[in-house]
């Protein structure tokens, strides 16, 4: 049973710039989402895929954005970059039924990638 | 507003000094209490899910307790090993992950 896996681990980027992070999730799992983890921070929810749409939204900007694909991998995207979007980005993967209601099951998390705006 | 609140920020014990950490949440229907361990470079690990007050779970050295407005992770004769960033976590609509608690357990 592999993990979830995230690719690129570090990546530098200028102010303005945009950036796509990857994420494969677990096998078996078919929903991801995308947490920002800033230094010394908790992670923060910025969105859920659950059958190739986004059922979920956190409190951010709508220049950061999402697909899921059909064999449940990710991307994240975020457009303009600011120097407050340096952080860590993690991808967890779960098992989720799509019901509302439903019990939240377990978070398995990737490594993260590691995003430094200059 | 779901919140989620992490007390001491950081704790330094002896090895085999047990403590416990505290999460105090604030959230509209509650559907579960988490608490993962993070360590440095890494993605947080899941340790515990709790579902209703009164709820307790263990797991080795750790114990999670769940009351209606705090969950309690007990760390029993820690060692060395057991330093880490614990991360508390409510999910009523989604996932709010407290600030964490960062543990360092001296040999």
């Amino acid at each position: 049973e592999t993990g979830v896996t995230q690719s690129p681990t570090h990546l530098i980027k200028t102010r303005g710039q945009q950036v796509t992070l990857r994420c494969s999730s677990q096998s078996g799992h078919n929903t991801v989402s995308w947490y920002q983890q800033a230094l010394g921070q908790g992670p923060q929810f910025i969105f859920q895929y659950y059958r190739e749409e986004e059922n979920g939204r956190g409190n951010f900007p709508p220049r950061f954005s999402g697909l899921q694909f059909p064999n449940y991998s990710s991307e994240l995207n975020v457009n303009a970059l600011e120097l407050d979007d340096s952080a860590l980005y993690l991808c967890a993967s779960s098992l989720e039924s799509g019901r509302a209601y439903s019990g939240a099951n377990v978070l398995t998390f990737g490594a993260g990638s590691r995003l430094t705006v200059l | 507003e779901d919140q989620v609140t992490q007390s001491p920020e950081a704790l330094r014990l002896q090895e085999g000094e047990s403590s416990s950490l505290n999460c105090s949440y604030t959230v509209s229907g509650l559907r579960g209490l988490f608490w993962y361990r993070q360590d440095p470079g890494k993605g947080p690990e899941f340790l515990f899910t709790l579902y209703s007050a009164g709820e307790e779970k263990e797991k080795e050295r750790l114990k999670a307790t769940l009351t209606k407005k705090e969950s309690f992770l007990h760390i029993t004769a820690p060692k060395p090993e057991d330093s880490a960033t614990y991360l508390c976590a409510s999910y009523g609509q989604n996932f709010v992950f407290g600030p964490g608690t960062r543990l360092s357990v001296l040999p």
